[in-house]
């Protein structure tokens, strides 16, 4: 039972390096989502989809770019990375109705 | 203004006691629907419960209940029989009705003491 599937689960940029976080869903789900958790500030929406083909900003957007080029995957870009940028990144898919489903999480850290 | 507001930063409870976890929400909209999850310290995220607003009975999943208070904007999480596994950050969301977003509360770290 795969679920939600991230990669990595772990990275260390330098400022200024560019990065791509994949997330994957076998649930055949609509609606794709990224978010980022630190401490104390719970999780922030970054960018979601739709479906295939559609993207729409979320409360974060900035420095960060997405695409959904197929139903299944989700892409997160960080194009020049910043300090401000680490934190871990979670992805989540849902059907029409009802929860979300969560992956286990990204870690990144820019120094 | 704050959609989910926590206001537990951290709250302990002994084993085997009930203990309730505060979330208010903010909204606009008749339809909306709210939502606790669970992450362990091994950092998964875990969906608990769910409660529609048009829902006129509380929600409840096994020892987890949710008691709705509409008029007050509160969805407090009651978690009966507190174990260790229970020791945890715990988020409530809240998605407003045809909306995509899900907002998120700053979760309420949760410890059982044995």
């Amino acid at each position: 039972n795969a679920g939600v599937t991230q990669t990595p689960k772990f990275r260390v940029l330098k400022t200024g390096q560019s990065m791509t976080l994949l997330c994957a869903q076998d649930m055949n789900h609509e609606y794709m989502y990224w978010y980022r958790q630190d401490p104390g500030m719970g999780l922030r929406l970054i960018h979601y989809s739709v479906g295939e083909g559609t993207t729409a900003k979320g409360e974060v957007p900035d420095g960060y770019n997405v695409s959904r080029l197929k139903k299944q995957n989700f892409l997160l870009g960080l194009e020049s990375a910043a300090p401000s940028q680490t934190s871990v990144y979670f992805c989540a898919s849902r059907k029409r109705a009802g929860e979300l489903f969560f992956g286990e999480g990204s870690r990144l850290t820019v120094l | 203004a704050q959609k989910i507001t926590q206001t537990q930063p951290g709250m302990f409870v002994q084993e085997k006691e009930a203990v309730t976890l505060d979330c208010t929400y903010d909204t606009s909209d008749q339809s909306y629907g709210l939502f606790w999850y669970k992450q362990p310290s091994s950092g998964e995220m875990i969906f608990l419960i769910y409660q529609g607003s048009y829902d006129e009975q509380n929600a409840t999943e096994g020892r987890y209940s949710l008691n709705f208070q509409k008029a007050r904007k509160s969805a407090n999480l009651v978690i009966s029989a507190s174990q260790l596994g229970d020791s945890a950050m715990y988020f409530c969301a809240m998605r407003e009705g045809a909306g995509n977003q899900f907002y998120f509360g700053t979760g309420t770290s949760l410890t059982v003491i044995p």
